[in-house]
């Protein structure tokens, strides 16, 4: 069974600060990796989506990892902005799951100005 | 519409109530997801819909949880006699592909349900 563990749970870093946030999962039985964006009371937006062929995807500010044999991804945030305050959800989609995607419970981040 | 719809956005129900919640995909998409979002967790799938066939429902938690896509467009997720342990964040998600492919996946904004 495929389990997705997120840390920390939450961070909190000063305006500016390049930071990063870590998911790992179990199965490395992947077809891909969803980085998402969640702010209170809101839906999820989706941030970076990593196909299970490819190594890392860039979205601005945004650097997303994959290394499906270790089980690992991760989230780089550069000069992070009070603006960045969310919650950031990894969301895996295993071959062997059928059709679900597995979540993890999210990392709180807090930019202080 | 230009992207996922839900409604209503709140829901208080009494425990013992039917409720009723909608999903209005993005336009053209094939596969249609439910999640529940408890309170600081992730979502937690619930089932999925590829047009109008419900090829999963393995998530939903017990036989008081219904969900139908008719159409392959709208889809509506009842739970009857609700309980408070129900309360939480429904979330719709579709994607233009099927559930299988390496599609990226949208998300309506959520109902939040309360069972008093």
């Amino acid at each position: 069974k495929q389990e997705v563990t997120q840390i920390p749970a939450a961070l909190s870093v000063p305006e500016g600060e390049n930071l990063v946030l870590n998911c790992s999962f179990t199965d490395s039985a992947i077809y891909n990796l969803q980085w998402f964006r969640q702010d209170p009371g809101k839906g999820l937006t989706s941030l970076l989506l990593i196909q299970s062929s490819q190594r890392e995807q860039t979205s601005g500010r945004l650097n997303a990892s994959l290394d499906k044999s270790s089980g690992r991804s991760t989230l780089y945030i550069a000069a992070s902005q009070p603006g960045d305050s969310a919650t950031y959800l990894c969301a895996v989609k295993s071959s062997t799951g059928g059709f679900k995607t597995i979540f993890g419970a999210g990392t709180r981040l807090f930019v202080k100005a | 519409g230009a992207g996922v719809s839900q409604s209503p956005r709140y829901k208080v129900a009494k425990r013992g109530q039917d409720v009723a919640l909608r999903c209005d995909p993005i336009s053209g998409h094939v596969s249609l997801f439910w999640y529940q979002q408890a309170l600081g967790q992730g979502p937690e799938f619930l089932t999925y819909f590829q047009n109008e066939a419900q090829l999963d429902k393995s998530g939903l938690p017990s036989d008081r949880f219904f969900a139908k896509r008719p159409e392959g467009s709208v889809s509506t997720l009842k739970i009857q006699r609700t309980q408070q342990e129900d309360s939480a964040v429904y979330l719709c998600a579709s994607s233009l592909g099927t559930g299988l492919l390496n599609t990226e996946a949208f998300f309506g904004q959520g109902t939040r349900l309360t069972v008093v």
